[in-house]
């Protein structure tokens, strides 16, 4: 069975970094692209990032542009979501998902960020 | 930026109903639009793909259209296990946006 499990979330004070990680596992992950989604407290799915699967394409969205970066070590079946720059509404659940093309399939349960001080 | 406006915000019917959400694009851009499921404290599920697909395993009972730039998610025979928040989602073109999201309750 295809899985994913998000790790790294915590509390971390406004202009910290965090690293998150996601660790895949029932499926061959290098060959299925890869995306960051989020929900803050009280608020929809936002969509943060996407990788290909030999990062030749990145994206991300305007809310963590220049901030974020994504990446994936498909040796270790993981992704990656490093987090600068941090801000309050940056709290949010982290969601690693699986990309079958561009379609989200498979979603972890997700690991929690606090931005606070 | 594609945008996605989703309506309505919340819903309440009752079990049996037939309830329906649209979301409209900023533009035409084809039939790539997914419909998700997020249950209270679970992943999120997805259950349409390309506008009108049945995702793996996904109840009949779901269904999705397009036309032209309006898509529209619709849930027959409405069962208590229903209840969640609904989003349609873009991916022609990054930022892969979601729609706000339709909150279902039953009565």
């Amino acid at each position: 069975e295809a899985q994913l499990v998000e790790s790294g979330g915590d509390l971390v004070q406004p202009g910290g970094s965090l690293r998150l990680s996601c660790e895949a596992s029932g499926f061959t992950f290098k060959m299925y692209a890869m995306h960051w989604v989020r929900q803050a407290p009280g608020k929809g799915l936002e969509w943060l990032s996407y990788i290909s699967t030999t990062t030749t394409n990145i994206y991300y969205g305007d809310a963590v542009k220049g901030r974020f970066t994504v990446s994936r070590d498909n040796a270790k079946d993981s992704l990656y979501l490093q987090m600068d720059r941090l801000r309050a509404e940056d709290t949010a659940v982290y969601y690693c998902v699986r990309g079958w093309g561009i379609t989200m399939d498979i979603w972890g349960r997700g690991t929690m960020v606090t931005v606070s001080s | 930026d594609i945008r996605m406006t989703q309506s309505p915000s919340s819903l309440s019917a009752s079990v049996g109903d037939r309830v329906t959400i649209t979301c409209q694009a900023s533009q035409d851009f084809g039939s790539y639009v997914n419909w998700y499921q997020h249950k209270a404290g679970k992943a999120p599920k997805l259950l349409i793909y390309d506008a009108s697909n049945l995702g793996t395993g996904v109840s009949s009972r779901f269904s999705g259209r397009r036309s032209r730039t309006d898509f529209t998610f619709s849930i027959t025979n409405l069962q208590p296990e229903d209840v969640a928040t609904y989003y349609c989602q873009q991916y022609d073109d990054p930022p892969y946006v979601f729609g706000q999201g339709t909150k279902l309750e039953i009565k």
